[in-house]
């Protein structure tokens, strides 16, 4: 199994629906982030956690919140989904002793229609 | 504000030639600087961070340079090999919390056989 796991893979969703994504981890680290990756932009950070009770905006977080569950669950919702954030998503993850060796999922591509 | 961007968007290296993948930033401020590989397919995987006390650090066939004077980071590649085909990115950590990073847009490694 997948260190990070990120359901679903894919998914087409018309404009205005409520849709999350969800992000589990097996790797026991504390912080977890979601980020969006647009062709020729890079990843954009959305949100991020450094632990149950913590959540942080990141860059580009209007229009989207977030949920950490437990330690090892983060989900990301889009309210009301609009054609502008059809994107390739991940959520990664990092423990505190290697702050900047995050562990990507391998993404869900989201379509708005 | 802060930005991170790569020299060239696509580089072709023969197979078995070393690579010389470029990124230039600009927070004087950052202290932590980090490559990632991208496959088709996949989420981003870390390769190799620098500090900014540093101005060079190894790895398996792999050496990242930090130029501090001029903003300038690079990953060079020994050898490269089929599977070293993949999307590049530079990132650097921002703001004084950790665990923070903002990535480039990416240069697109081919090997030509």
């Amino acid at each position: 199994d997948a260190d990070v796991t990120q359901t679903p893979r894919n998914r087409i969703t018309k404009t205005g629906k409520r849709i999350m994504l969800e992000c589990s981890q097996t790797k026991g680290h504390d912080r977890m982030y979601w980020y969006r990756q647009d062709p020729g932009l890079g990843l954009r950070l959305i949100y991020y956690s450094f632990d149950v009770k913590d959540i942080n905006k990141g860059e580009i977080s209007d229009g989207y919140s977030v949920s950490r569950q437990a330690q090892a669950k983060f989900s990301l919702s889009l309210e009301s989904a609009i054609p502008n954030q059809t994107a390739l998503y991940f959520c990664a993850t990092s423990a505190a002793g290697q702050p900047y060796g995050y562990t990507f999922g391998s993404g869900t591509r989201l379509t708005v229609v | 504000g802060e930005s991170v961007g790569l020299h060239l968007p696509t580089l072709s290296v023969q197979e078995g030639d070393n690579s010389i993948i470029n990124c230039a930033y600009s927070n004087s401020a950052s202290d932590y600087f980090i490559w990632y590989k991208q496959e088709s397919g996949k989420g981003p995987q870390f390769i190799i961070d620098i500090r900014s006390n540093m101005d060079k650090r190894q790895g398996q066939r792999v050496t990242v340079l930090l130029n501090k004077t001029v903003k300038h980071l690079s990953l060079q590649i020994a050898a490269t090999q089929p599977g070293d085909s993949a999307v590049y990115f530079c990132a650097e950590n921002i703001g004084s919390s950790a665990s923070k990073i903002i990535f480039g847009s990416g240069t697109r490694l081919s090997i030509r056989p």
